[in-house]
């Protein structure tokens, strides 16, 4: 079953808007990634967030991490077209690797 | 660096041919992983090397399903027979530790017939 949860699914906003996506998780974690697919293409490493860190920037990009509450969400400012793509998050726990969740879609029209 | 490799980008073939997708990791890279993704299941974890030794293949769907990663800078994910349900995008991935970033290939679109 998938790990992490992306909410919404689906995301539509106009460019310079900020577009804020959340991840929910069940167990414990010793990570939390988010990677960015556009269509046709590979995943590509955003962030990674550690379990005893709350926040974290890079450049438009912030995230944070609340683990009382087992959510993350990514916020990226002032988006562009370009930011249009598939975002998913992606946690470890133990000795596993990542599981991703099923993303969210997000459209930045001009 | 180059990146991850892999080949075919695109494979089209009829049911019951076998498949072989290749992949070649971020040299330095100690862990490997193939994954599959379909609309409907999104993307799913099939197998996952570390230091060319499988460690988790409880993804693979059966026993059609094989990988091989014979040195730390090839692997291959093959397919015998394949089924018109195996059409999806094969994704290989490396990473210095297996629980930390992993880089992407760009995929291998399988369409089966």
């Amino acid at each position: 079953s998938q790990q992490g949860e992306e909410d919404p699914q689906a995301l539509s906003i106009q460019e310079g808007e900020n577009a804020t996506m959340n991840c929910s998780y069940k167990t414990s974690i010793n990570n939390l990634q988010w990677y960015r697919q556009n269509s046709g293409r590979g995943l590509v490493h955003l962030i990674l967030i550690r379990s005893n860190e709350r926040e974290k920037h890079s450049g438009r990009l912030r995230v944070t991490l609340d683990t009382s509450k087992k959510s993350s969400s990514l916020l990226i400012t002032a988006s562009r077209a370009a930011d249009t793509a598939s975002y998913f998050c992606a946690t470890t726990s133990g000795y596993s690797t990542l599981t991703f969740g099923k993303g969210t879609m997000l459209l930045v029209s001009p | 660096d180059a990146g991850v490799i892999q080949s075919p980008r695109h494979e089209v073939t009829e049911m019951g041919q076998e498949v072989t997708l290749r992949c070649k990791p971020i040299s330095g890279h100690n862990s490997l992983f193939w994954y599959r993704q379909t609309m409907m299941r999104g993307l799913e974890l099939l197998i996952y090397f570390n230091n060319n030794v499988p460690i988790d293949d409880s993804g693979m769907p059966e026993d059609r399903f094989s990988a091989k990663m014979p040195n730390a800078s090839f692997s291959t994910l093959k397919i015998q027979p394949s089924e018109p349900r195996d059409s999806a995008v094969y994704f290989c991935a490396s990473s210095p530790r297996d629980w930390e970033t992993q880089y992407f290939g760009p995929g291998t679109r399988l369409l089966v017939l």
